[in-house]
């Protein structure tokens, strides 16, 4: 059984412009969570989809945004990126109750 | 954002020796979750806790979710060297609409272990 895939698995982009990352959710699961992780605060919760509807959000700028596919897969976008936003973002997926499955992670250097 | 409490921060242990960290929250939840994450990789699950009292092992590991449900405890009995790496538990307050249950997660410092053969 294929696990959640992430891609890429590394960015460099400049501060002001945007990017766009993807996750592919284990088969079956259709709720997909993103994080951020950095060493200063951790893993922060970014926000949560469900049968493409956004059920949770963290406590993020309107920069970073989401969707989800009808095929459960998802992207996040950050717009106008700030040096702040290099990080490890995570994606995971879950089947309802069972505890989240985690994707190996996008690493963004922004410079 | 709101935290989890998790100590140790690090540990240095012989292979052999058993190693125990917690995690503590000012917050009730009602599942809490440890994972390991190696360098460069994702957090894996480790044991899933969905009681309050509920003592869980997985192989050499076992955790424990909390009376208070703010609070949960994992061992690890006879370390061997792969067991290095940085744990994390991680608190979830899940809701039900329409009988699927979800929620966000809520994840301690971490604790960065490693293992001297």
């Amino acid at each position: 059984k294929a696990g959640v895939t992430q891609t890429p698995r590394y960015l460099i982009k400049t501060r002001g412009q945007q990017v766009t990352l993807s996750c592919s959710p284990i088969s079956g699961h259709r709720s997909v969570s993103w994080y951020q992780q950095t060493p200063g605060q951790g893993l922060q919760f970014l926000f949560e989809y469900f049968s493409e509807t956004q059920r949770n959000k963290g406590n993020f700028p309107g920069r970073f945004s989401g969707r989800q596919f009808s095929n459960s897969r998802s992207e996040m976008n950050v717009s106008t990126l700030e040096l702040g936003d290099s990080a490890l973002y995570l994606c995971a997926s879950s089947v309802t109750n069972y505890g989240y499955t985690f994707g190996s992670g996008t690493r963004l250097t922004v410079v | 954002g709101q935290q989890l409490n998790q100590s140790p921060q690090s540990m240095f242990i012989q292979e052999g020796e058993d190693v125990s960290m917690n995690c503590t929250s000012s917050s009730i939840f009602n599942t809490w979750l440890w994972y390991k994450q190696d360098p460069g990789e994702g957090p894996v699950l480790l044991i899933a806790l969905y009681k309050a009292g509920e003592l869980t092992s997985n192989g050499r590991l076992t955790a424990q979710f909390g009376i208070t449900r703010k609070d949960s405890f994992l061992n690890i009995s006879a370390s061997i060297p792969s067991d290095v790496g940085i744990y994390f538990c991680a608190g979830q307050l899940t809701t039900s609409a329409g009988g699927t249950s979800y929620g966000k997660l809520t994840f301690g410092q971490g604790t960065i272990l490693t293992v001297h053969p």
